[in-house]
């Protein structure tokens, strides 16, 4: 199975803050990732597909890059609403596989 | 309005079984690939099962064997049969559709349905 392992496990940030998560796979997946956002209780929400590819209705402040092993989701310019938890997730395989999350948190 | 609602939890004994179904509205479940996804208290998303358009299944190691995913056409509805659940089997399940090309990214999903599996 391919691993995906996300780094931070958390991050702590301010409004306006430029943020960038990476997420890395255990063998490629070419650019078959995708991110989501999860707030608490609520179901997850998807932001980028195919690595870099933005979501209808996904604010532009969000971007996604990376190819192969190593992929990064960045937020320009932090906002409010963006405090919450994202997940990477790769769809190379038949068998689909979760980062473990960042939570991004106020500083 | 395209929308997933799921239907089924709820309180199981260790070895019990429970069967979630998940009803779509405004797509066809069985045009698209169907998964089930779950998230134990506090921790991370889970990948559990996913069935393509053409009917082929596949599982995490964590469920198969035990889990079974089906969908019924003419009710539009995704299920997942679950049998000798386990304690770490409680979780949230949420059903989702696999969209894009090739199909993979999770760009619906239902509200989710709790799953307690305890004596």
């Amino acid at each position: 199975d391919i691993q995906m392992t996300q780094s931070p496990s958390t991050l702590s940030a301010s409004v306006g803050d430029r943020v960038t998560i990476t997420c890395r796979a255990s063998q490629s997946i070419s650019s078959w990732l995708a991110w989501y956002q999860q707030k608490p209780g609520k179901a997850p929400k998807l932001l980028i597909y195919k690595a870099s590819s933005l979501e209808s209705g996904v604010p532009s402040r969000f971007s996604g890059s990376g190819s192969g092993t190593e992929f990064t989701l960045t937020i320009s310019s932090l906002q409010p609403d963006d405090f919450a938890t994202y997940y990477c997730q790769q769809y190379n395989s038949y068998l689909w596989t979760f980062g473990q999350g960042t939570k991004v948190e106020i500083k | 309005e395209v929308q997933l609602v799921e239907s089924g939890g709820g309180l199981v004994q260790p070895g019990g079984s429970l069967r979630l179904s998940c009803a779509a509205s405004g797509f066809t479940v069985s045009s698209n690939y169907m998964s089930w996804v779950r998230q134990a208290p506090g921790k991370g998303l889970e990948w559990v099962s996913v069935i393509y358009s053409g009917g082929s299944t596949y599982y995490a190691d964590s469920v198969k064997g035990r889990f079974t995913i089906s969908r019924h056409n003419s009710k539009n509805t995704l299920y997942l049969q679950m049998n000798s659940l386990r304690a770490e089997d409680t979780a949230v399940y949420y059903c989702a559709r696999a969209g894009g090309a090739p199909p993979g990214a999770f760009d619906i999903w239902g509200q989710g349905t709790m799953v307690t599996v305890s004596s």
